[in-house]
């Protein structure tokens, strides 16, 4: 149980242009869903957290407008990275608190591998 | 602002050894998460410490919490290749498995 997919797990594409992860929980509820960002040989940063049928709380220095995360359903959250930079090229990674239970820990996604041309 | 900090960064040790890898952090918090990273891979949840004293085992490795010295140790007997890999903590301050704030990393590597 409490299984995370993400998608895509790999995504290149042009400078300047959109691009959209999805991050599932397969068999839970969250609330809460959590985007992180890592770059290579470094750890783990929290961008946002992302509240269903809510605006998400993002970290000091994360643009909200070029971050775009959608929180539309108990078992969705999407993060959009807006006219992508080759500095946005990076490792996303999300997770997910299950919801009504006693909040012990996250689960995380894969992670999608963001490259920017 | 929370630090957590990893010790060592980097690790190479041979099959059979022992070692302990510290993360310490700044802030007060008794929730405190171990992770493991392979190349490429997301995260892999190893441990969860929820509490002062908190001892948990797995295999090879084993974890223990101490909220007042603000330190958690994760402990390798007897290391062997396959647990050759980056190992995370990560501290909660919020006591709602929230806001995680991830040491800095200790890559690991177990040579034959």
């Amino acid at each position: 149980g409490a299984v995370v997919s993400q998608h895509p797990s790999r995504v290149i594409c042009k400078s300047g242009t959109s691009v959209k992860i999805e991050c599932r929980s397969l068999d839970f509820q969250a609330t809460t869903m959590f985007w992180y960002r890592q770059f290579p040989k470094q750890s783990l940063m929290l961008m946002a957290t992302s509240n269903e049928g809510s605006k998400a709380t993002y970290e000091q220095g994360v643009e909200k407008d070029k971050f775009l995360i959608n929180h539309a359903s108990l078992t969705l959250s999407t993060l959009t990275v807006t006219s992508a930079h080759p500095e946005d090229s990076s490792f996303y990674i999300c997770s997910a608190r299950p919801s009504g239970r006693i909040q012990e820990t996250q689960y995380f996604g894969p992670g999608t591998r963001l490259l920017v041309l | 602002e929370l630090k957590v900090e990893q010790n060592p960064l980097f690790l190479s040790m041979q099959e059979g050894k022992n070692y302990t890898i510290y993360c310490n952090y700044s802030t007060t918090s008794d929730r405190l998460y171990w992770y493991r990273q392979d190349p490429g891979k997301s995260l892999e949840s190893l441990f969860v410490l929820l509490s002062n004293g908190a001892v948990k085992q797995e295999g090879r490795l084993m974890a223990s919490l101490d909220t007042k010295a603000r330190l958690s140790t994760l402990h390798i007997t007897a290391a062997v290749h396959d647990l050759s890999a980056t190992y995370f903590c990560a501290v909660d301050l919020t006591g709602t498995a929230s806001k995680l704030t991830f040491g800095t990393g200790t890559r690991l590597q177990v040579t034959l």
